[in-house]
């Protein structure tokens, strides 16, 4: 079966420090892949998305990027975090073709 | 472009009465699914239950069914029995076939009261 995991769950970071998230996916090949970010009550923001190695598509400028180095590895980075950066940051894939989306556990960044 | 409204900012009912929750949806598209999302306070997002467009009959789980009226663009959520554990954020949301990605809707806050 399918799993995605999702790390760290809880992450606090200084004004200007660098940030790593990753997503890995089992048990699937070729997924897409997706980052969103949901501020405390509200909705999804999605911020990339990904339907193969190498190729990454932002929906919203800003200070954050992705990476997919490998075919179910999924990494949001920023060289300089600002306070605006600090969120609920969700990875999810998909199976191409399918429409049902799955999510991560999540990670709770909060940028002080 | 393309849209999904939930009216509902907050709901609460108390404990085994029915609830349903509003979302509607603005799209050109013939050819499209929808969904209710389920948020927890855990905040892991659950899928609830699907819907595919060009299905007349409305999709069920267990104590959870929607009504879909796709003429009128209106895809609600009703809770049978609702329970404590029912309490959540829960997000509407539509994909086309034509571009695999998700509108989402501004969610729901559904309290169960005891």
């Amino acid at each position: 079966s399918q799993t995605i995991h999702q790390w760290p769950a809880t992450l606090v970071q200084p004004v200007g420090s660098p940030l790593s998230l990753e997503c890995t996916v089992e048990g699937t090949s070729n997924p897409n892949l997706y980052w969103y970010r949901q501020a405390a009550g509200r909705g999804l923001q999605l911020l990339f998305y990904s339907v193969g190695i190498g190729q990454i598509s932002s929906e919203v400028p800003q200070n954050l990027s992705a990476s997919r180095p490998q075919d179910r590895q999924f990494i949001l980075s920023s060289k300089k975090l600002l306070l605006s950066d600090s969120g609920f940051y969700l990875c999810a894939w998909q199976t191409q073709g399918n429409e049902k989306l799955f999510f991560g556990s999540g990670t709770q960044l909060s940028v002080l | 472009a393309q849209t999904v409204t939930q009216s509902q900012p907050e709901m609460s009912v108390q404990e085994a009465e029915t609830v349903t929750l509003s979302c509607t949806y603005d799209t050109s598209e013939n050819n499209y699914y929808l969904f209710w999302y389920k948020q927890p306070p855990s905040r892991q997002m659950i899928l609830v239950i699907r819907q595919e467009a060009y299905k007349q009959q409305n999709a069920t789980e267990n104590r959870f069914s929607v009504n879909f009226q796709k003429a009128a663009k209106s895809f609600s959520l009703k809770i049978s029995d609702s329970q404590l554990g029912d309490t959540a954020m829960y997000f509407c949301a539509f994909i086309s076939d034509s571009n695999y990605q998700l509108i989402w809707g501004a969610g729901t806050k559904l309290i169960i009261k005891p």
